[in-house]
């Protein structure tokens, strides 16, 4: 069983729509996480959301926003999207926040915005 | 936050051990130091994290230095499947804003 899922795994869309990524985790964890990795491979951390306490990385534009139905899913809902928006989104998850607990990362969706 | 260094890149051959270093002289008291891989066109994965003891696991080891200032992780026995980016990052233990990935190490394994 996969423990940290996303979809798509590609996303191919055009500057201006709408769009989301689904990710669900089934290890029973509390915390999940997305992070952007950008085309020069670097890695960034946009949300963590924890017992539905959302913290945002302030470089984040509003566009972007989680949504939690239940605890073992984290969408990422993305409006007006815009050419730099184009990267691989991952998402994670830990059984509790903080150093003591390792993050497990899903696949990866690589959005592709034209 | 507390910032980690690490060399660009590394190799080693097949079936040896490889030490990745890794710096991080402002660590706090809370800090724990993990260590995650990413294989190409993968999502990143879990190694090893410890806070002041020597860590072992399936995977690798940890050797944290005894002012915590630097640490090293540990293959005892590299393979092709090992070669990868290797990120050392420091978490706080009561944090929740998740892990700030820098540039890593590009470890290349020779056959």
């Amino acid at each position: 069983d996969t423990a940290v899922s996303q979809t798509p795994k590609y996303l191919v869309t055009q500057m201006g729509n709408d769009k989301s990524i689904k990710c669900e985790q089934n290890l029973g964890h509390d915390t999940m996480y997305w992070y952007k990795q950008d085309s020069k491979k670097f890695l960034k951390i946009m949300f963590s959301y924890n017992n539905k306490e959302l913290i945002i990385n302030e470089t984040v534009p509003n566009r972007f926003s989680p949504k939690s139905p239940d605890k073992a899913h984290l969408n990422l809902h993305i409006n007006s999207l815009e050419l730099g928006d184009s990267a691989v989104y991952f998402c994670a998850s830990s059984r509790l926040a903080g150093g003591v607990h390792e993050q497990y990362f899903g696949p990866g969706t690589r959005l592709t915005v034209t | 936050d507390a910032k980690t260094t690490q060399p660009n890149s590394m190799e080693s051959n097949e079936e040896e051990p490889v030490h990745l270093p890794c710096n991080h002289s402002t660590i706090s008291g809370t800090d724990y130091i993990h260590w995650y891989r990413q294989l190409p066109s993968q999502g990143p994965e879990y190694v090893i994290h410890g806070l002041t003891s020597n860590v072992n696991n399936r995977m690798a080891s940890l050797a944290i230095a005894e002012d915590r200032k630097s640490s090293t992780l540990i293959l005892h026995r590299a393979t092709l499947r090992d070669a990868a980016v290797y990120y050392c990052i420091l978490v706080r233990g009561g944090g929740a804003d998740g892990l700030t990935f820098g540039k890593g190490t590009h470890l290349i394994i020779q056959p």
